[in-house]
């Protein structure tokens, strides 16, 4: 049981390049997060879903696409990287809502955009 | 605006030295408030939960404690092992697509050192 899996863990992109960040869980969980997480600030969600092929958006999803199409799996995409989306990235799943089922991390990817 | 204070920002123990670490917040109807550990590189590990003023909840050498302003966690003889930044989030609200969908607030976190 592997729990939550992110790929890549390190990343370093050039201004204006594209990348998808995968998010893989084995717990069968419904609800799947993403967040990013910056020195001096909480971790913020960018967009989540509440099941397959259901995605929303979260605080702060400009810049961001993602994608639900398997239960077990959430991408996150950047379309045109930009320096201020530099950050640690990390994709949280539950089995259900807040506050009963609490969220399961995934160890994060480090993203520098240059 | 929701909102999670977390204080201090870092602290150092020697070990053995009990402390408490101080989450305050201030959100619309509390439903939840969380605590979480995180070591350098990883993601934040879940610890507790706790629901309404009163209730505390214990894991080894922690111990957290919940009033309506304020969440402490409370560290007794602590080893260096419990070393990470302790992290605290509230349940909040966010509207769009699922009408009151409920996401976490987190705070800053607090660095906790605890040397041998």
């Amino acid at each position: 049981n592997a729990g939550v899996t992110q790929t890549p863990k390190f990343r370093v992109l050039k201004t204006g390049q594209s990348m998808t960040l995968l998010c893989a869980q084995d717990m069968n969980h419904e609800y799947m997060y993403w967040y990013r997480q910056d020195p001096g600030m909480g971790l913020r969600l960018i967009h989540y879903s509440v099941g397959e092929g259901t995605t929303a958006k979260g605080e702060v999803p400009d810049g961001y696409n993602v994608s639900r199409l398997k239960k077990q799996n959430f991408l996150l995409g950047l379309e045109s990287a930009a320096p201020s989306q530099t950050s640690v990235y990390f994709c949280a799943s539950s089995y259900a809502g807040l506050p009963t089922y609490e969220q399961y991390f995934g160890p994060g990817t480090r993203l520098t955009v240059t | 605006e929701d909102q999670v204070t977390q204080s201090p920002e870092a602290l150092r123990l020697q070990e053995g030295e009990s402390s408490s670490l101080n989450c305050s917040y201030t959100v619309s109807g509390l439903r939840g408030l969380f605590w979480y550990r995180q070591d350098p590189g990883k993601g934040p590990e879940f610890l507790f939960t706790l629901y309404s003023a009163g209730e505390e909840k214990e894991k080894e050498r922690l111990k957290a404690t919940l009033t309506k302003k304020e969440s402490f966690l409370h560290i007794t003889a602590p080893k260096p092992e419990d070393s990470a930044t302790y992290l605290c989030a509230v349940q909040a609200s966010i509207w769009g697509m699922n009408t009151g969908f409920q996401k976490l607030v987190f705070g800053t976190g607090t660095r906790l050192l605890v040397s041998p």
